[in-house]
């Protein structure tokens, strides 16, 4: 069956624009994540939905990240006034539920010049 | 405060040489340890879970093993195709999270 989409799979923006960045998550998973990952790390946690509502947003670096997910499926990352250090690959995931294992998107690799 | 550290940082194995991958974890509450499998450019691909010590996991040449302060991935005769950067992560804590911890990962690298 489909995994995990997200699009674009790259883009390249400059300092102080605004970006959203698309998830697809899996069809039937009930929770959908949200990971940031820089060159050579592991991924770092942003955001957790369990249907709509963001049950954890703990990982979110400051107000001009923001994430929602209005019909429980598809997801929208914003970044507004974007940064050189937001550049980094973004990662969706989803899962049939919370503590079940994740599946990964391939990622969109966001770029601020 | 949770962590995760993987090492070694980086290995490099000759086709059929066995090695293992250690993942010590400190955290509060473990409630399931995951490993993943991530190739360049792509997004991590899940292997294993495991939720208690003792617990042991079997796929192909990889096994997967849990302790109360660490895990291990052990590989098996591996081949050139084994060649990817293997991640662990743990989910712990509140039971109102689904917050994955992930360490910096292994690079394993299989040469012919």
């Amino acid at each position: 069956g489909a995994g995990v989409s997200q699009t674009p799979s790259n883009k390249v923006t400059e300092k102080g624009k605004y970006v959203e960045l698309r998830c697809d998550p899996i069809s039937g998973h009930t929770a959908l994540y949200w990971y940031r990952q820089s060159l050579g790390q592991g991924p770092e946690f942003l955001i957790y939905f369990q249907g709509t509502g963001a049950a954890d947003d703990s990982g979110l670096p400051n107000d001009r990240f923001f994430a929602v997910r209005p019909e429980g499926s598809v997801s929208t990352l914003k970044i507004q006034r974007t940064e050189r250090g937001d550049s980094a690959v973004y990662l969706c995931a989803s899962s049939l539920n919370r503590g079940h294992e994740q599946y990964f998107g391939p990622g969109t690799r966001l770029t601020v010049t | 405060e949770d962590q995760v550290t993987q090492s070694p940082e980086a290995l490099r194995l000759q086709e059929g040489e066995s090695s293992s991958l250690n993942c010590s974890y400190t955290v509060s509450g473990l409630r399931g340890l995951f490993w993943y499998r991530q190739d360049p450019g792509k997004g991590p691909e899940f292997l294993f879970t495991l939720y208690s010590a003792g617990e042991e996991k079997e796929k192909e040449r990889l096994k997967a093993t849990l302790t109360k302060k660490e895990s291990f991935l052990h590989i098996t005769a591996p081949k050139p195709e084994d060649s990817a950067t293997y991640l662990c992560a743990v989910l712990a804590g509140s039971s109102n999270t689904g917050k994955l911890i992930f360490g910096q990962g292994t690079t394993l690298q299989v040469k012919p």
